[in-house]
């Protein structure tokens, strides 16, 4: 595709309940990061892939979150029982390679837990 | 720890009034200084990166500075479009992650 697409854009959920939070990048980039960006807040790391390979995750914010790419292109990040603090705009962003400068992110999913 | 500190918080801005928005930070070695837009509802959209202290980097209206602890985004004769957040981020030489700061609200009056 032309850009990093996300999927829904728009998510709520009840308290409780799981969600999967789609993002397809750039055709043939290697790299793909996830975010967490709170309203009035900078984005804030999650967990970074390098094709398939989960090199980092220390962002994750408990072991409710869940990440994967399988096969090295589309990434599903996964929260189970959802809670309010997981209220966020989730983002995704891809880039060439891990030396590679400039990242291109997709316009993100709005998470709402009610 | 590696940590961005972006000011002022939000900034009021006369068409044609050229100002500048500060990026501090503190990283264990740096691999890369970057600016981003961000627009209301979208994604960051990258703007520059900046690898050196002395480096400068222009795009339009913008121009970004960096030094050992700093970085500056001049804004010459701005524009009603260029309001948006600014986001500075820094990413280090050990790891993946980049740290973004909390952004800097432009909004520019016709």
């Amino acid at each position: 595709g032309a850009g990093v697409s996300q999927s829904p854009r728009y998510k709520v959920a009840k308290r409780g309940q799981d969600v999967a939070l789609r993002c397809d990048p750039i055709s043939g980039h290697v790299s793909l990061f996830w975010y967490q960006q709170a309203l009035g807040q900078g984005p804030e790391f999650l967990t970074y892939f390098q094709n398939e390979a989960q090199l980092d995750k220390s962002g994750l914010p408990s072991d409710r979150f869940f990440a994967e790419r399988p096969e090295g292109s589309v990434s599903t990040l996964k929260i189970q029982r959802t809670q309010q603090e997981d209220s966020a705009v989730y983002l995704c962003a891809s880039r060439t390679t891990d030396g590679g400068t400039e990242a291109f992110f997709g316009q993100g999913t709005r998470l709402t837990v009610v | 720890e590696d940590q961005v500190t972006q000011s002022p918080e939000a900034l009021r801005l006369q068409e044609g009034e050229s100002s500048s928005l500060n990026c501090s930070y503190t990283v264990s070695g740096l691999r890369g200084l970057f600016w981003y837009r961000q627009d209301p509802g979208k994604g960051p959209e990258f703007l520059f990166t900046l690898y050196s202290a002395g480096e400068e980097k222009e795009k339009e209206r913008l121009k970004a500075t960096l030094t050992k602890k700093e970085s500056f985004l001049h804004i010459t004769a701005p524009k009603p479009e260029d309001s948006a957040t600014y986001l500075c981020a820094v990413r280090n030489t050990g790891g993946f992650k980049t740290i973004f700061g909390a952004g800097t609200r432009l909004f520019v009056k016709a």
